[in-house]
């Protein structure tokens, strides 16, 4: 079975540009997360979908960033214009719950660099 | 709200030593904690977690962890380091179990001495 998926991996981008992260979660996971470290900083929540719905977007730092979830599936969060602040690792995660609920499955994660 | 300290951002043991890496947590609801592990170049991975029930929890590579609710701690030990365990460890905590946000505490970057 095939885990998160997140692309790219790595991304440099000038400050001011545009930047669009996905995320593939694991089949048949209904919740997706985002989350960003930014370094030496502790992982920060961003936010939470729930199929194709926002759960909770508490943790989205401004109108910069823009997450969306096509039809429960994938995720993609924009980010528009870039800024030097936004550089990190982003990361995606997936679960279940009710009945064989699981944990939270992570991705790799997508280095993001803005110079 | 919920808030988790991980003491010490960098641990060093010898290969062979005991591994204690210190997790306390701040919670309003019955947590649920977790263990996190980041080798280099690769995702967060699960080492285990406490849900319910027995709160000494083992998890995969000789790992395990005590919940301990009068202390609010969920230490991470391993009775004898491996060059492998060289890696981030995260403790995290959320409200619920399936469906609810992971909040997490600073990570403790584990060194293993030859």
């Amino acid at each position: 079975e095939a885990g998160v998926t997140q692309f790219p991996s790595h991304s440099v981008i000038e400050k001011g540009q545009t930047v669009t992260l996905r995320c593939d979660p694991i089949s048949g996971h209904d919740n997706l997360y985002w989350y960003r470290r930014v370094m030496g900083k502790e992982i920060k929540f961003l936010l939470h979908f729930v199929k194709e719905s926002k759960q909770d977007e508490s943790g989205m730092p401004n109108n910069r960033f823009l997450a969306e979830r096509t039809g429960g599936t994938y995720s993609t969060l924009k980010v528009q214009p870039a800024e030097l602040e936004d550089s990190g690792v982003y990361f995606c995660a997936s679960s279940t719950w009710g009945q064989g609920a699981t944990e939270a499955f992570f991705g790799q994660g997508t280095r993001l660099t803005v110079v | 709200a919920q808030s988790v300290t991980q003491l010490g951002s960098h641990v060093s043991v010898s290969e062979g030593a005991l591994v204690l890496l210190r997790c306390n947590y701040s919670s309003s609801v019955p947590p649920y904690l977790f263990w996190y592990v980041q080798y280099p170049n690769q995702g967060l991975q699960l080492l285990l977690k406490y849900t319910t029930g027995a709160t000494l929890v083992k998890g995969i590579n000789g790992f395990e962890a005590e919940f301990k609710k009068s202390e609010t701690s969920f230490h991470l030990t391993k009775p004898s380091a491996h060059m492998s365990d060289a890696a981030e460890y995260f403790c995290a905590v959320s409200a619920n179990f399936g469906n609810e946000k992971l909040t997490f505490g600073t990570g403790t970057r584990l060194t293993i001495i030859p």
